[in-house]
């Protein structure tokens, strides 16, 4: 149990364009998820907390009106990134926990997003 | 939230060696988990110790926390080609339930 999936895996955009991406907890509902992003050999930065039915909370220096995030029900979250530049190439990750308090995080498999 | 800093930050060995990655920390924490990312992939939790717990076994895996050092280990015995991955570990302290990562190790293990 506990699989968060993501979509799509990997998408290659052009500069200037908006990017759909989707998380999913597929055996468990979750009301609060996380996003991060990864460069090539870093760590995990934490981007933002996605909250069912509310506004999502986003780190410091993230750009709320760049990477839009909506949780729409306690399955899904999305995050957009809008106006995509090539600096915003990166590996997205989400997480979600288990409902109870658990602090286990189960992450998705991450999404490649290539701006060309 | 904080997070650990992984130590080394690369590792190699040959298959059948055992591999030991170190985490410290800078202030208490309730638990502190250990997880894997493969190349591409998303992270795998490993495991997670209790700050009252000193020692935690899963299958090859041994994790020792000294909070008195505020430091942890992971220890993978016998490794496998199979293991090659980034280990990150994450100290969770207070009431935050948001892992925050280092840079991790490489770990290679060579067939």
């Amino acid at each position: 149990g506990a699989v968060v999936s993501q979509h799509p895996s990997w998408v290659i955009c052009k500069s200037g364009t908006s990017v759909k991406i989707e998380c999913r907890s597929l055996d468990f509902q979750a009301t609060t998820m996380f996003w991060y992003r990864q460069f090539p050999k870093q760590s995990l930065m934490l981007m933002a907390t996605s909250n069912e039915g509310s506004k999502a909370t986003y780190e410091q220096g993230v750009e709320k009106d760049k990477f839009l995030i909506n949780h729409a029900s306690l399955t899904l979250s999305t995050l957009t990134v809008t106006s995509a530049h090539p600096e915003d190439s990166s590996f997205y990750i989400c997480s979600a926990r288990l409902p109870g308090g658990t602090d286990t995080q189960y992450f998705g498999p991450g999404t490649r997003l290539t701006v060309l | 939230s904080q997070q650990g800093e992984e130590d080394p930050q690369a590792l190699s060995i040959q298959e059948g060696e055992n591999a030991t990655m170190n985490c410290s920390y800078k202030t208490s924490i309730n638990n502190l988990q250990w997880y894997r990312q493969n190349s591409g992939r998303g992270l795998v939790h490993l495991i997670l110790i209790r700050s009252n717990e000193r020692e935690k076994h899963s299958g090859r895996l041994r994790v020792t926390l000294d909070t008195s050092k505020k430091s942890s280990s992971l220890l993978i015995t016998a490794s496998r080609a199979a293991d090659t991955a980034s280990y990150f570990c994450a100290p969770l302290s207070g009431g935050s339930y948001i892992p925050t990562f280092g840079r991790g190790t490489s770990l290679i293990v060579h067939p």
